[in-house]
């Protein structure tokens, strides 16, 4: 257990419309980040936010959006979804802001299918 | 972030040793080097990592070229619970991200 919680573990929606997916870090880590997988894109680097700012911005679509909360957990927000959107949602936290020997540990992930 | 090269997939018996290889060529002199692993149907986990001496912790060994182009990761006595991908990741001391870079890891199989 690496103490990173994300909810919910499955979710199933439609095309077009928007879910929520919430990560709580571990306590004391300021940094959380968002990660997306897919099977043919591999583990991609969405967003990352360190206490409570935006800190770093991937690959992340401008249909997606996340934010920090000051007791420090994330909620990432996908609207408009598309089938391609399914994927493996990993939230992972590190203490800092995750340069050289700052370690990331990652949740469990939200599986999220759109049909 | 400098380019890592990783084997697509290696396969290792039971209760024996193995040794995950990477080359990271391009490194620069603050690129500390990071191994993560993803086991199936979770989300990945840290293993270990290093800048220029050899490392140990209770997971593996971490055993860097003295030119640190490549390093290889060392599990001492492979179980059936380290079949997983392997991630050699170079991290920048002070970069300005702080986000890992994943490429394509090591498949690592385990017979017993």
């Amino acid at each position: 257990d690496s103490g990173v919680t994300q909810t919910p573990k499955h979710l199933i929606t439609a095309t077009g419309q928007r879910v929520t997916l919430r990560c709580s870090p571990r306590s004391g880590d300021l940094s959380v980040y968002w990660y997306q997988q897919s099977l043919d894109q591999g583990l991609q680097f969405l967003i990352q936010y360190y206490n409570g700012e935006e800190r770093a911005k991937g690959n992340i679509l401008e249909r997606f959006s996340a934010q920090q909360f000051p007791d420090l957990h994330s909620e990432l927000n996908l609207s408009s979804l598309e089938l391609g959107d399914s994927a493996l949602y990993f939230c992972a936290s590190s203490r800092l802001s995750g340069m050289g020997t700052d370690t990331q540990y990652f949740g469990p992930g939200t599986r999220l299918t759109v049909l | 972030d400098a380019k890592t090269t990783q084997p697509n997939s290696m396969e290792s018996n039971e209760e024996e040793p193995v040794h995950l290889p990477c080359n990271h060529s391009t490194i620069s002199g603050t690129d500390y080097i990071h191994w993560y692993r993803q086991l199936p149907s979770q989300g990945p986990e840290y293993v270990i990592h290093g800048l220029t001496s050899n490392v140990n912790n209770r997971m593996a060994s971490l055993a860097i070229a003295e030119d640190r182009k490549s390093s290889t990761l060392i599990l001492h006595r492979a179980t059936l619970r380290d079949a997983a991908v392997y991630y050699c990741i170079l991290r920048v001391y002070g970069g300005s991200q702080g986000n890992l870079i994943f490429g394509k890891g090591t498949k690592l199989s385990v017979k017993p």
